[in-house]
């Protein structure tokens, strides 16, 4: 089945330097990728949409500016926390799918971010 | 915002099936119902999906109401393993995921 793969899966930074996680599909070609954030006892909140070769697409509230999101190639998305701060601490999970008929979205393993 | 809605939380006996229930009064013909399930500190798995009919898999069956209008997530020989915060989402197949709260269940052994 589809797979994808996130990395790191934890880090641990300090505050004001910037974070890249990566998330790739590793048998198929995403040309649309999601990632989300969620903190402690709360649901997954969808931040933004990563579209291959284009702008990604932010939810409301969410900073694209502070959340860098490049989407190069049909298998690799990244997500920069620039100028982290202790409260963008959070799990970050990222979600891609063949997007063909019955073929569903399927999520990373998330990446624990931590910043001191 | 989330066009379902799940208990918060409920428990089962190890061995024994668990019935999750959805409600989705709004969904529109083209929507399908999804369930995900998120066991602590992972990323969610997919489970199973359905437009109006039935379906099984290896993991669970997957009932929806003939209206559509609500659905059942039934695992038949619950185990430990499957302790979780179940998700019921109802989207178009190529939408993106808006994530409700779920339902925690806890299999009790």
């Amino acid at each position: 089945g589809a797979v994808v793969s996130q990395h790191p899966s934890w880090v641990i930074c300090k505050s004001g330097t910037s974070v890249k996680i990566e998330c790739r599909s590793l048998d198929f070609q995403a040309t649309t990728m999601f990632w989300y954030r969620q903190f402690p006892k709360q649901s997954l909140m969808l931040m933004a949409t990563s579209n291959e070769g284009s702008k990604a697409t932010y939810e409301q509230g969410v900073e694209k500016d502070k959340f860098l999101i490049n989407h190069a190639s049909l298998t690799l998305s990244t997500l920069t926390v620039t100028s982290a701060h202790p409260e963008d601490s959070s799990f970050y999970i990222c979600s891609a799918g063949r997007r063909s008929y019955n073929s569903p979205l399927h999520f990373g393993n998330g990446t624990r971010l931590t910043v001191t | 915002d989330a066009k379902t809605t799940q208990p918060p939380s409920m428990d089962c006996a190890e061995g024994r099936a668990a019935n999750l229930p959805c409600n989705h009064s709004t969904i529109s013909g083209n929507e399908y119902v999804y369930w995900y399930r998120q066991i602590h500190s992972q990323g969610p798995q997919y489970i199973i999906h359905g437009l109006k009919n039935n379906e099984t898999n290896e993991m669970a069956s997957l009932i929806i109401t003939e209206d559509r209008k609500s659905s059942t997530l039934i695992l038949p020989h619950a185990t430990l393993r499957d302790t979780a915060v179940y998700y019921c989402i109802v989207m178009f197949r190529d939408d993106k995921i808006i994530f409700g709260k779920g339902t925690r269940l806890h299999i009790l052994p």
